[in-house]
């Protein structure tokens, strides 16, 4: 059965930190593996990742994809309250987009 | 560009009432699909629409319903409502499926079933 797994499920950290997130995946028929941002309401695309080892970076934000171990991280470095959010992880399979459950990132002042 | 609209954003219905819940899109994409969001559940996939005029179950479709009126429009239709579809659901949209091209979300509908 295709799966996304995301580790840790929560996070607490001081302003300043930095912080990796890991999503892993067992999916038939891979396409690409995207990351979102969710605060209050709807997700918001944050990266599309498709071939191993090219990292993508927004800012402080950085990703990169290991087709071979079948996993991606997300980096936020210098942290800020506003980051403070779920970061949803999917893989696109060919005919759909599977979900992992989120990691809830809280940022202390 | 008002991007993936949603309508409306609350809704509290009785056990055994009837909804739709709208959804619009105007950058003229092909896909489009529902998602339903509950605690510690992740997004789940209702139903899709890989195109215009097709439409196919997701993960969790049992109780609902969809049209693809158009290109732009995607309802989902709970015919019987019951208390375990008490969830926040999401509208989104992409360029078509079967590419490497990001889901744009609608702002979500919160529906509570008593």
């Amino acid at each position: 059965e295709d799966k996304v797994v995301q580790s840790p499920l929560s996070l607490v950290v001081h302003e300043g930190d930095t912080v990796t997130l890991n999503c892993s995946y067992e999916v038939t028929n891979f396409r690409s593996l995207l990351w979102y941002k969710q605060e209050k309401k709807a997700p918001t695309f944050l990266f599309m990742l498709t071939s191993s080892g090219i990292e993508k970076k927004s800012g402080r934000l950085s990703s990169i994809l290991d087709k071979k171990e079948l996993f991606s991280i997300l980096n936020i470095t210098a942290t800020q309250t506003g980051d403070s959010a779920v970061y949803l992880c999917a893989v696109d399979r060919d005919d759909k987009i599977i979900f992992g459950k989120g990691t809830r990132l809280h940022i202390l002042p | 560009n008002a991007g993936v609209t949603q309508t409306p954003k609350f809704q509290v219905l009785k056990t055994g009432q009837s909804m739709t819940l709208q959804c619009a899109q105007d950058m003229n994409h092909n896909s489009m699909y529902w998602y339903r969001q509950d605690p510690g559940m992740g997004l789940r996939l209702i139903y899709y629409s890989a195109s215009e005029g097709t439409t196919d179950k997701g993960e969790v479709p049992n109780g609902y319903n969809v049209s693809r009126l158009n290109k732009r429009e995607f309802s989902l239709r709970l015919e019987s409502a019951a208390p375990s579809q008490t969830s926040v659901y999401f509208c989104a949209s992409s360029h078509q499926m079967g590419g490497p091209y990001e889901q744009y979300f609608g702002p979500g509908t919160r529906l509570t079933v008593t």
